[in-house]
């Protein structure tokens, strides 16, 4: 069964850094493509930022390009955001999402809930 | 950026209603669409790629079709288990873009 777990969410304030990570299970993690899509309160979803297997393709919203930096380990099957120079309109769940091998995201963690709040 | 508009934004409906909703594209994108459903508090899950194929496990009555810029999502006959939010997303670029989502509430 295919399983992702965020973690690293948390209450931080504007300005700040916080790095999430999404630990990958029950599938071959290493021939799959990852994303990071965030949906603000009360609000619709937004893709943030993509990765291919092997890093060597990254793309990034607008929104966040500069600011946050999308990595994956493949011998830790672990994906992450490192997120930097964070402001309020950051303040989402953050959902990792597997890509399958036409770009939806056919698997999705239960997300983790990131507030950029002074 | 490649611009996705869903319409109507909210409806409700009653079980046994044929549903559907509609995804316009600001530029064409083939058939590089997906649907997914959301339930409150819940993750997104998807229910149709390349604009018409469904997603393993998902029930028959959902169906997607279109091309170009213009697709839709139907759900033959409502159940009561339908109710969430859909939202479309396209993958023609690397740069994905979701839609704002359709609010589908049950009478």
């Amino acid at each position: 069964e295919v399983q992702l777990v965020e973690s690293g969410g948390g209450l931080v304030k504007p300005g700040e850094s916080l790095r999430l990570s999404c630990a990958a299970s029950g599938f071959t993690f290493r021939t799959y493509a990852m994303n990071w899509v965030r949906q603000a309160p009360g609000k619709g979803l937004e893709w943030v930022s993509s990765i291919n297997f092997s890093s060597s393709d990254i793309y990034y919203a607008d929104s966040v390009r500069g600011r946050f930096t999308i990595s994956r380990d493949n011998a830790k099957n672990s994906l992450y955001l490192q997120m930097n120079s964070l402001r309020a309109e950051d303040t989402a769940i953050y959902y990792c999402a597997r890509l399958s091998g036409n770009w939806e995201s056919d698997h999705w963690g239960q997300g983790t809930l990131v507030t950029v709040s002074s | 950026d490649i611009q996705m508009t869903q319409s109507p934004s909210t409806l409700s409906a009653s079980v046994g209603d044929k549903v559907t909703i509609t995804c316009r594209a600001s530029q064409t994108i083939s058939n590089y669409l997906a649907w997914y459903q959301q339930k409150p508090g819940k993750a997104p899950k998807l229910l149709i790629y390349k604009a018409s194929s469904l997603e393993s496990g998902v029930p028959s009555r959902f169906s997607g079709s279109g091309s170009g810029t213009e697709f839709t999502l139907t759900i033959s006959s409502l159940q009561s288990d339908d109710f969430g939010t859909y939202y479309c997303q396209q993958y023609f670029t690397y740069l994905l873009t979701f839609g704002g989502g359709t609010k589908v509430d049950i009478k």
